[in-house]
């Protein structure tokens, strides 16, 4: 099976940089991706990671590194509007999204 | 459509009847998948189609659960003797599954209380 994990909640104030950190355990799949979801709406689809390394859109960047099993999502120029969840998903071979538990984000003004 | 449509946003339900929800993808997505989602949890994957067929259900919690895909389009989940854990957040997600867009696109989900 594949699990993951990830800080149940981070908190940080408007304009600062925070990293939302992601564990897993498989035996193997294609990708790692980030969603954000905020409270009662639909997650969105953020960043995907097939390769080592760092993916930047924007204010948000995305790392994987396989040899460590471990991601993770930087946030930059924070704001309040980025108050949200969340969660990192790894694509398996079955062709689904695993997702994490999620992280809870507050930003701070 | 622009977007995935799930109906109907809201149900509420009496313990041991079925309910249907309906989801209509991204036109042309190939791929479609169900998830459900608890108050304050992370998303639980129920089922997945590449087309019309199936290739995993493995998520599916009971047999009380069932999905059909018609048309590569619209797809259903019914969900037959409802009990109150079921209650939870439905979403559907469709994917085009190319290149290296693996992105999905949610709907907005169907929120289903059993009482």
């Amino acid at each position: 099976g594949q699990s993951l994990e990830q800080p149940s909640e981070v908190t940080a104030v408007e304009g600062a940089i925070v990293q939302i950190n992601c564990t897993y355990q498989t035996s193997g799949f294609y990708g790692l991706s980030w969603y954000q979801q905020h409270d009662g709406g639909a997650p969105t689809f953020l960043s995907y990671n097939a390769l080592d390394g760092l993916e930047e859109t924007g204010r948000f960047s995305s790392f994987l590194s396989r040899s460590d099993s471990y991601g993770y999502l930087l946030l930059q120029e924070l704001q309040m509007k980025d108050s949200a969840s969340y969660f990192c998903a790894l694509l398996n071979y079955g062709q689904n999204f695993v997702f994490g538990p999620g992280t809870r984000l507050s930003v701070l003004p | 459509g622009a977007g995935v449509s799930q109906s109907p946003s809201n149900k509420v339900t009496e313990k041991g009847k079925d309910v249907e929800l309906r989801c209509d993808p991204i036109s042309g997505h190939t791929a479609l998948y169900w998830y459900r989602q608890s108050l304050g949890q992370g998303l639980e994957f129920l089922i997945y189609f590449q087309g019309n067929s199936a290739p995993d259900k493995s998520g599916l919690p009971s047999d009380r659960f069932s999905a059909e895909r018609t048309g590569e389009s619209v797809s259903t989940l019914t969900i037959q003797r409802t009990q109150q854990e079921d209650s939870a957040v439905y979403l559907c997600a469709s994917s085009s599954g190319q290149g290296t867009n693996y992105g999905y696109t949610f709907g907005s989900g169907t929120r289903l209380t059993v009482v």
